[in-house]
């Protein structure tokens, strides 16, 4: 049950594009379509914001968007805006082993 | 609307137990898959617990095995985390999240409740 790996931190100032990085493992990212990605501010819950590497859910800005490439996942926020600012975090639904979900560490986004 | 709502958190010593409920509205909870997640104060979300609708199949993160119990109770519409032998590194923002599950076989935990806080100190 191992985490996935995304950088600490990432900035950019508004308007800019920023992509964030999810390097998993072969038995998670490489192995499964079923690629998360949250979007939480602060004192609130995660909320889903990319789903199936690369779907939006309906009412969330077409500025998110995501891909994946072998065992790793990228997000990528276009045009961004100071309400962009969180922290957002990638996960992955493994059956290795048993059925679990894995998160990563988390990204904090800073607009600048 | 798909609502969670948690309950249940408060401050518990070393060792004692705290029993977490979510109560759900707005969907079918018979037929949803749930998770438990939490969250350690500045911390990134750990994947705790997670039960198929009929209580078929349940899992449970190395962390929790053997302390924790995952249940629910389709006629109240409402999941559960029995949480015994707490530790302090269970501290924590308690989640329950809803698994949606596509024909094709891609799962997401689309909503989220607003979370219970458990702390664990003497």
């Amino acid at each position: 049950q191992s985490a996935l790996t995304q950088p600490a931190s990432v900035s950019g100032s508004p308007g800019q594009s920023i992509t964030i990085s999810c390097t998993g493992a072969s038995n998670d990212v490489a192995d499964y379509n079923s690629v998360s990605w949250y979007q939480q501010h602060p004192g609130k819950a995660p909320k889903l914001i990319i789903y199936g590497v690369n779907n939006r859910p309906s009412g969330v800005s077409s500025r998110f968007s995501g891909s994946k490439s072998g065992n790793t996942a990228s997000l990528t926020i276009s045009g961004l805006q100071a309400e962009d600012e969180a922290d957002y975090y990638c996960s992955s639904y493994t059956s290795s082993n048993t059925p679990h979900w894995v998160f990563g560490g988390g990204t904090k986004l800073t607009v600048l | 609307e798909v609502q969670l709502v948690e309950s249940g958190g408060g401050l518990v010593q070393p060792g004692g137990s705290l029993r977490l409920s979510c109560a759900a509205s707005g969907f079918t909870f018979s037929y949803y898959e749930m998770n438990w997640v939490r969250q350690a104060p500045g911390k990134g979300l750990e994947w705790v617990s997670y039960i198929y609708p009929s209580d078929s199949s349940i899992y449970y993160a190395d962390s929790v095995q053997g302390r924790f119990t995952i249940s629910r109770d389709n006629a109240k519409n409402s999941l559960y985390l029995q949480m015994n032998s707490l530790r302090v590194e269970d501290t924590a923002m308690y989640y329950c999240a809803r698994v949606y599950r596509t024909s094709d076989g891609i799962l997401r935990l689309d909503y989220w409740g607003q979370g219970t806080l458990v702390t664990v100190s003497s």
